[in-house]
């Protein structure tokens, strides 16, 4: 069956740092890749995606690449902030049939900006 | 507008009780999703439904949890003879058209059975 594997945290670093959160996958045929946030006391949020192989989702400074040969779609961020405090999770959704619809979660990261 | 909304947001019960989860979708939107998230993990999939009925309800953990959607909108996850293992966030999701869009999610029911 399809499952992500996703670096473990906390990953804690200093405002303006560069961050990446290592995500990995399995899965059969061509899935599309998520990551989603969940900042303190709110519900969890799409912060980018990627439906096909070399697309690149980007949003709020936040990039990831599909890679296909690698399985992989690792989270990066030039400069973080304090604001980027959260949980990060990446996620995938099957590519057709019976899965296309349900969402599979790596464990979750959580990241702590410091001043 | 407004986006999904769950309640209640907390609930504390004793074991072996029943329980009642609702999820309020955003309007319009035909697919909606429960999800349950454990401490430290990841949001598990429980059940989807497709307009008012369950398309996939196979990660329902077992017949103790039941979740309906009526009319199409409102859903509510039910758990019966709730155990201590029950205890997690539920969430819920709703995406426009057959499933295959962006899903969005609900602040979740932090569920806790003593």
């Amino acid at each position: 069956g399809n499952s992500v594997t996703q670096m473990e945290g906390p990953v804690t670093l200093s405002e303006e740092a560069f961050l990446t959160i290592n995500c990995t996958y399995t899965a059969t045929g061509y899935p599309s890749l998520f990551w989603y946030v969940q900042y303190p006391g709110e519900g969890l949020q799409l912060l980018l995606k990627a439906t096909k192989a070399d697309d690149k989702g980007s949003n709020k400074g936040f990039e990831a690449t599909y890679r296909k040969e690698t399985t992989s779609f690792h989270l990066e961020k030039g400069s973080v902030q304090v604001s980027d405090s959260a949980v990060y999770f990446c996620a995938l959704r099957g590519a057709s049939g019976g899965s296309n619809y349900k969402l599979t979660f790596g464990k979750g990261t959580l990241l702590t900006v410091n001043p | 507008g407004a986006g999904v909304s769950q309640t209640p947001s907390n609930k504390v019960t004793e074991k072996g009780k029943y329980v009642e989860l609702r999820c309020d979708p955003i309007s319009g939107h035909t697919a909606l999703y429960w999800y349950r998230q454990s401490l430290g993990q990841g949001p598990e999939f429980l059940i989807y439904f497709q307009g008012t009925g369950a398309a996939d309800d196979s990660g329902l953990p077992n017949d103790r949890f039941f979740a309906v959607r009526p009319e199409g909108s409102v859903s509510t996850l039910k758990i019966q003879r709730t155990e201590r293992g029950d205890s997690a966030v539920y969430l819920c999701a709703s995406s426009s058209g057959n499933g295959g869009e962006t899903q969005y999610f609900g602040p979740g029911t932090r569920l806790l059975v003593l």
